[in-house]
């Protein structure tokens, strides 16, 4: 299995224009999870989704930001308007059904700059 | 809630020294414990676990033993290698697959 594949691998965007970060899963995996990793605030959890549905968005920073899962092999998080203090590194991660015996598998991370 | 707290840093060690970096948790039930390791410029991986009490992960040279009477899940190594320097992550599942993480430690070994 390729593991979790997120594109692209860097974005630079002016503030105010509309970013979109792409996650594929391993396949077969039921839960998918977006995380923000910044040096001030470490990693924080935005949201996940539990087959397509998402479960708990409680991490979700404002209304700029949404995700998707349209199906079992893609999620996208959109930020719009960007603003500079969305600069860090998305990471998206997926587990089969019992993150206790698998933990997550994470990607290589989306490393956004917004100036 | 559940929560994870792990020893500050940054930590310097030689080449061959002895690590032995704290974690310790507080949550319900019966969690199942990870350290994470993340490499400069790279995503998190997993590297080893510990599912119950007692349990020990290891990968790499690196050990953890589940500790439920101190609530501890420490890592460590004997000989570290320059190759090691890495952020590592403490982390436990909690209801629905969610995992927890700790603030994360950055370990630098000098040659």
């Amino acid at each position: 299995d390729a593991g979790v594949i997120q594109s692209p691998r860097h974005e630079v965007t002016e503030m105010g224009q509309e970013v979109t970060l792409r996650c594929k899963p391993i396949s077969g995996h039921d839960y998918l999870f977006w995380y923000r990793q910044t040096m001030m605030r470490g990693l924080e959890l935005l949201i996940y989704f539990n087959n397509n549905v998402p479960i708990d968005d409680s991490g979700m920073p404002e209304d700029r930001f949404s995700a998707k899962m349209p199906n079992a092999s893609f999620s996208t998080l959109k930020i719009q308007p960007s603003e500079p203090r969305d600069s860090a590194v998305y990471f998206c991660a997926s587990t089969p059904r019992g993150a206790g015996n698998y933990g997550y598998t994470f990607g290589s991370g989306t490393r956004l700059t917004v100036v | 809630g559940n929560s994870v707290t792990q020893m500050e840093g940054p930590v310097t060690l030689s080449e061959e020294a002895f690590l032995t970096i704290n974690c310790t948790y507080t949550a319900t039930g019966y969690p199942s414990l990870f350290w994470y390791v993340q490499y400069p410029g790279e995503g998190l991986q997993l590297l080893l676990k510990a599912t119950k009490a007692d349990d020990k992960g290891s990968n790499k040279g690196f050990e953890a033993t589940y500790r439920k009477e101190t609530t501890s899940f420490h890592l460590e190594k004997g000989s570290v290698q320059v190759s090691d320097s890495a952020v590592y992550f403490c982390a436990l599942t909690g209801a629905n697959s969610k995992l927890t993480f700790g603030k994360g430690i950055t370990l630098s070994v000098r040659p």
